[in-house]
């Protein structure tokens, strides 16, 4: 399934890093979401958007900083990241932000050194 | 926000029906009940969605009793490649979507 890419689908970075992780979806959607999943809990929302505008930030440090140029693509910068950060990043659209369903990227896994 | 409870695992046997069972006590009059599968190192992907009663589609069924405090996601005849984890759901339209721990379910041949 094609419909939301995510890429890199796997980056190791040290703490001193930026890197950034792309999402790109071509269903169309209005909305897009980050996510976090770590071993062995469950995906935590991070940030959501809706027609570009950020709705929602869960109480994500600072060091995590999403961009969404358009409806189309979804970003998320990296830097000075700590290893407990390490996990898979998630992204997700939705027609909108109401109950839709998502459609999940194969995620980014990530490392931190 | 309505908080979910399901089994942290089951096992099956491949052909057999496979029924996990979510409970919500404290849902919303205005949330849906919304379930994921999830395959390793995959994103969630979309089984299925209900507000009340049952609903069926070409892979699974859901049924939601009148109290609407639980929900069971039925699986017909599973195989080997539903061994996955699956999510159950609250939510309203407010985008607050929040996954629990999920059920591990274990498809034996």
């Amino acid at each position: 399934e094609t419909g939301v890419t995510q890429t890199p689908r796997h980056l190791v970075m040290g703490m001193t890093n930026k890197k950034s992780l792309k999402c790109e979806q071509h269903l169309g959607h209005n909305a897009m979401y980050w996510y976090k999943q770590s071993a062995k809990k469950p995906l935590e929302l991070m940030f959501v958007y809706n027609f570009k505008e950020q709705t929602e930030n869960n109480s994500v440090p600072s060091r995590f900083s999403p961009e969404c140029p358009n409806s189309s693509h979804l970003f998320l910068h990296l830097h000075t990241l700590q290893p407990e950060d390490s996990a898979l990043y998630l992204c997700a659209s939705s027609q909108d932000v109401s109950i839709n369903e998502q459609f999940f990227g194969p995620g980014t896994r990530l490392t931190v050194l | 926000l309505a908080k979910t409870t399901q089994p942290i695992s089951m096992d099956s046997y491949e052909g057999q029906e496979v029924n996990i069972t979510c409970s919500h006590n404290n849902i919303a009059t205005n949330d849906y009940i919304t379930w994921y599968q999830q395959f390793p190192s995959q994103g969630p992907r979309f089984i299925i969605q209900g507000y009340k009663t049952k609903v069926t589609n070409e892979v699974a069924s859901l049924f939601i009793p009148a109290d609407r405090k639980s929900s069971t996601l039925s699986l017909p005849r599973v195989s080997l490649s539903d061994t996955a984890v699956y999510y159950c759901l609250v939510s309203s339209g407010t985008y607050k979507y929040i996954f629990g721990t999920g059920t591990r379910l274990k498809v034996l041949a």
